[in-house]
């Protein structure tokens, strides 16, 4: 089955730098890769998304970029704020899968003041 | 987004006991996976919940542990049988909704504590 492996664990960023977050996945049927955003006590937000017919995709200060031919892709968050202090989840899925998610370990982000 | 209501939202009970978790869903959907979120952990499926059927279990969750009942199309419920302290955790349904390309939602999530 698909493995999704996502680094670093943590990340402490300075207020208005940038936060780059990088995921892998083992399955190259795998064509959907979600991005969540979870604040303390919260559910998991879908904050952006990306298919494997593009390479990049922007939203405002967050894009992903995708390389299928080394199967991994990164989270790119520019500007950082204070409310982007968050737990991340990367995620991939496919139709070999079911279309169910798997999703990588997590980014406990800090923005520091 | 879906409006995705999940009761109870928070529980706690005593070891070896069973409870229900209720999902229901505003509009209709293609897709509904139950995830366990263990403290300070990533989602893991549990099972994707089928319509009138016996829902499939991922490696590791059993019927017997996790039974899933989802009647219609809005609504499924989990319960986590036979309870320990390694039950504690938050249950999230999530849901696929009809009519989108795929993206997945989830509920505010049943944080149970298993005392």
């Amino acid at each position: 089955g698909e493995n999704v492996e996502q680094h670093p664990s943590t990340l402490s960023v300075q207020e208005g730098d940038s936060a780059v977050i990088k995921c892998t996945y083992s399955d190259s049927a795998s064509n959907y890769f979600p991005w969540y955003k979870q604040e303390l006590g919260k559910r998991p937000q879908l904050i952006i998304d990306i298919r494997s017919n593009v390479g990049e995709k922007k939203d405002q200060r967050i894009a992903v970029t995708l390389n299928k031919t080394a199967k991994h892709f990164s989270l790119h968050i520019t500007e950082t704020q204070p409310e982007d202090s968050a737990v991340y989840f990367c995620a991939a899925s496919g139709i070999t899968a079911g279309n169910k998610l798997t999703f990588g370990g997590g980014t406990r982000v800090l923005v520091k003041p | 987004s879906a409006v995705i209501s999940q009761k109870p939202s928070r529980d706690i009970c005593q070891r070896g006991t069973s409870l229900t978790i209720q999902c229901q869903v505003d509009s209709q959907v293609t897709m509904m996976f139950w995830y366990r979120q263990q403290p300070g952990q990533s989602l893991t499926l549990i099972a994707t919940a089928n319509q009138g059927s016996e829902a499939t279990y991922e490696s590791g969750f059993v019927i017997d542990k996790f039974p899933i009942s989802r009647p219609n199309l809005t609504f499924s419920t989990l319960t986590v049988s036979n309870m320990s302290p390694e039950d504690s955790s938050i249950y999230l349904c999530s849901v696929v909704r009809t009519g989108t390309t795929g993206e997945l939602f989830f509920g505010e999530g049943s944080r149970l504590t298993v005392l």
